[in-house]
């Protein structure tokens, strides 16, 4: 089984200054990872995966996250924020049994 | 492409009343989950189709939820009777099924049980 930790669980961040959300994860296997953003009274939207290849993986709206191995870690950073980034991000994981695992999210608040 | 559909988006029963959420996953998707999230977490599985097949049902509360995937597409869950503490966010979402754990979710349905 897997389990996954986010270590903030608020993040508030003046606008066009730089974010980094924290992801830890437990998990004896092979794994997937994922971060989801979830805006006010909406579903999840996936922002970006790692299933294999180069540690580094970016979205399009200029998020960028590092598979770390040897730390269990999968952290979030975007250099420069913008108010319409507000929302609550969660990370998840999963392994071959498909099931996602998620932490208990990160609520960023940007502030002009 | 349509994404994942669910309905109703908000419900408001009392306690010991059943309710019912549908969803309608992406076109082509096999895999089929029904998450539920309390307020200020991250979503919980509660089941996992592979088409019609619930291949993951170890987190639903079989005592008073139930849930089927008839024909392999739609899915409906319910609970009956409702209590409090079911009042959350029920989140649908679907996957290829073709080695990729990759999911799309729905905008769920908020609960609210009084």
């Amino acid at each position: 089984a897997q389990s996954v930790t986010q270590l903030d669980s608020q993040v508030p961040v003046f606008e066009e200054a730089p974010v980094e959300l924290r992801c830890n994860y437990s998990s004896s296997v092979s794994v997937y990872l994922f971060w989801y953003v979830q805006y006010p009274n909406q579903g999840l939207q996936l922002l970006l995966k790692y299933l294999s290849g180069s540690t580094l993986v970016e979205s399009i709206n200029g998020f960028e996250a590092e598979f770390n191995k040897s730390q269990t870690s999968f952290h979030l950073r975007k250099p420069s924020v913008h108010i319409s980034d507000t929302a609550e991000y969660f990370c998840a994981v999963s392994s071959n049994d498909y099931k996602l695992s998620f932490g208990a999210g990160t609520t960023v608040t940007v502030r002009a | 492409e349509a994404g994942v559909v669910q309905s109703p988006r908000y419900k408001i029963i009392e306690k010991k009343q059943p309710v019912a959420f549908w969803c309608n996953p992406i076109s082509g998707h096999n895999t089929l989950y029904w998450y539920r999230q309390n307020l200020g977490q991250g979503p919980e599985l509660l089941i996992r189709y592979e088409n019609e097949e619930a291949v993951d049902d170890s987190q639903l509360p079989k005592d008073r939820f139930s849930a089927e995937r008839l024909k392999g597409v739609d899915s409906t869950l319910k609970i009956q009777p409702a209590e409090l503490g079911d009042s959350a966010v029920y989140l649908c979402a679907s996957s290829t099924g073709r080695g990729l754990p990759e999911a799309f979710f729905g905008q769920g349905t908020r609960l609210t049980v009084v």
